[in-house]
């Protein structure tokens, strides 16, 4: 079963760095997945795609400070520079044949 | 500028049916699938279904199969979801989304609450 799993939250201080995990299920280790942010009573937004080779490709205007890589079964979003703004819940999506699956999302606090 | 706007908010009493609405606009309608995604109060994100745009085939999960439909009017570039036989549990936002060439979600709507309440 297609499945991506991600820790409920995660937390890093202002100006510093965070890597958010997502975790593809077991026989699906070579899927893409893609990152999407959600900042407090706002609509989801896509930030990337990254291939089972960690290569990404990002949505417009995606800032720098955003990027993403791959190991194994595991895709990360890393987040340099951390701002206010950056305090949001951040989803992993993940696709097969005619299927498509959100992990349960990570809460990040900017602290 | 690429963009897909929903309709507004609905108040239904259960077992009625919604439909929401959602125009593209800003680029060529057929060249791209339809998602809708749904999110109840304080939950994450989950897939709904889909529609080819150029064809009309669509495909739902399992979870809504048999009470969502979705259609889609190309001289109208837009897309519908109607979901029927409601209940409290699905009060959500409901959120279209575009599937772009590189087969993640990579526009999506402003959302659309749909609150079910006797």
């Amino acid at each position: 079963q297609l499945v991506v799993t991600q820790s409920p939250s995660a937390s890093a201080s202002l100006g510093a760095s965070v890597k958010l995990t997502c975790t593809l299920s077991s026989g699906h280790v070579s899927h893409a997945i893609a990152w999407h942010q959600q900042q407090p009573k706002m609509g989801p937004r896509y930030l990337m795609k990254i291939n089972s080779d960690g290569s990404h490709s990002k949505g417009d205007g995606i800032p720098d400070r955003f990027s993403g890589s791959g190991s194994g079964a595991e895709r990360y979003l890393t987040i340099s520079s951390l701002q206010p703004e950056d305090e949001a819940d951040y989803y992993c999506q993940t696709w097969g044949t005619g299927i498509w699956v959100f992990g349960g999302g990570t809460k990040l606090t900017v602290l | 500028q690429v963009q897909v706007v929903q309709s507004g908010a609905e108040v239904k009493k259960p077992g009625a049916s919604v439909k929401v609405s959602c125009k593209a606009a800003g680029y060529i309608f057929t060249d791209h699938p339809m998602h809708w995604v749904r999110q109840a109060p304080g939950q994450g994100l989950e897939w709904m279904g889909w529609i080819i745009s150029v064809n009309g085939n669509t495909k739902y999960s399992s979870k809504f199969q048999g009470r969502v439909t979705i259609t889609r009017d190309t001289s109208a570039s837009a897309v519908y979801m109607e979901l029927s036989g409601l209940r409290s549990e699905d009060t959500a936002v409901y959120y279209c989304a575009r599937q772009g060439a590189n087969d993640a979600f990579d526009v999506w709507g402003q959302g659309t609450l749909v609150t079910v309440s006797s």
